[in-house]
């Protein structure tokens, strides 16, 4: 069984959409969880980052952790076009991060 | 702040030729970097974690004698592809982490595309 697992998509959805960005894990001891979101042919970019359970809020995105059911979100309000970007979730643990296989989100204008 | 570069940031080369990538951290001092491989539409793989000083830790199923990493400094880590073939066609990218910012928190390199022909 895979660390973290996440759906592909492709996502789309029309400006001013709320996004939802979900994934799952396996360990229950896992205690930071980031989400990254990577545009096209460049490196990925730290987004939010959340340790153990609950949410966190960051302008428009919002990060939550729902420890019971080993599921991570991450909510994006009033979507924008270039919001289009691939989203990573991930889980740091001893030193090691485990990334999701991302979800490509497109943003209709 | 928590800049990373990579260089460089696309190559060309014939099968069998050896390939080196550099990664930088420019304006804080990087105690552990990471390097992924990234296949299209595919998520991150881990390949090794290497930090200053001394050897790299390889991930399970990656071959150290062929993808070598050096990080003779704070500041800078190398991976050599040796021997490249087609298959090593991919998205290589880096990244830094540093003592005393947040646990987990890492910062990557725009990657490096590498191709084989």
């Amino acid at each position: 069984q895979k660390e973290v697992e996440q759906d592909p998509g492709p996502l789309s959805v029309p400006e001013g959409a709320i996004v939802s960005l979900n994934c799952t894990y396996s360990n229950s001891a896992f205690q930071y969880f980031m989400w990254y979101r990577q545009y096209s042919r460049k490196g990925p970019e730290l987004l939010m980052y959340t340790y153990s359970s609950g949410n966190k809020e960051d302008g428009r995105f919002t990060a939550q952790v729902d420890k019971s059911s080993k599921y991570i979100s991450l909510f994006i309000r009033d979507s924008q076009p270039s919001d289009s970007a691939t989203y990573l979730c991930a889980i740091y643990n001893f030193n090691k991060f485990y990334f999701g296989s991302g979800t490509k989100l497109n943003v209709k204008p | 702040g928590a800049v990373v570069s990579q260089h460089p940031s696309w190559v060309i080369c014939k099968s069998g030729t050896s390939v080196k990538i550099e990664c930088r951290s420019l304006d804080f001092q990087a105690t552990t970097m990471f390097w992924y491989r990234q296949f299209p539409k595919q998520s991150l793989m881990l390949m090794a974690t290497s930090n200053e000083g001394s050897k790299a830790t390889y991930e399970q199923g990656v071959e150290k004698d062929k993808f070598l990493i050096n990080h003779a400094s704070l500041t800078l880590s190398t991976l050599t592809v040796t021997s490249a073939h087609p298959e090593d066609s991919s998205f290589y990218i880096c990244s830094a982490s540093f003592p005393g910012g947040s646990v987990g928190e890492q910062f990557f390199g725009p990657g490096t595309r590498l191709t084989v022909l």
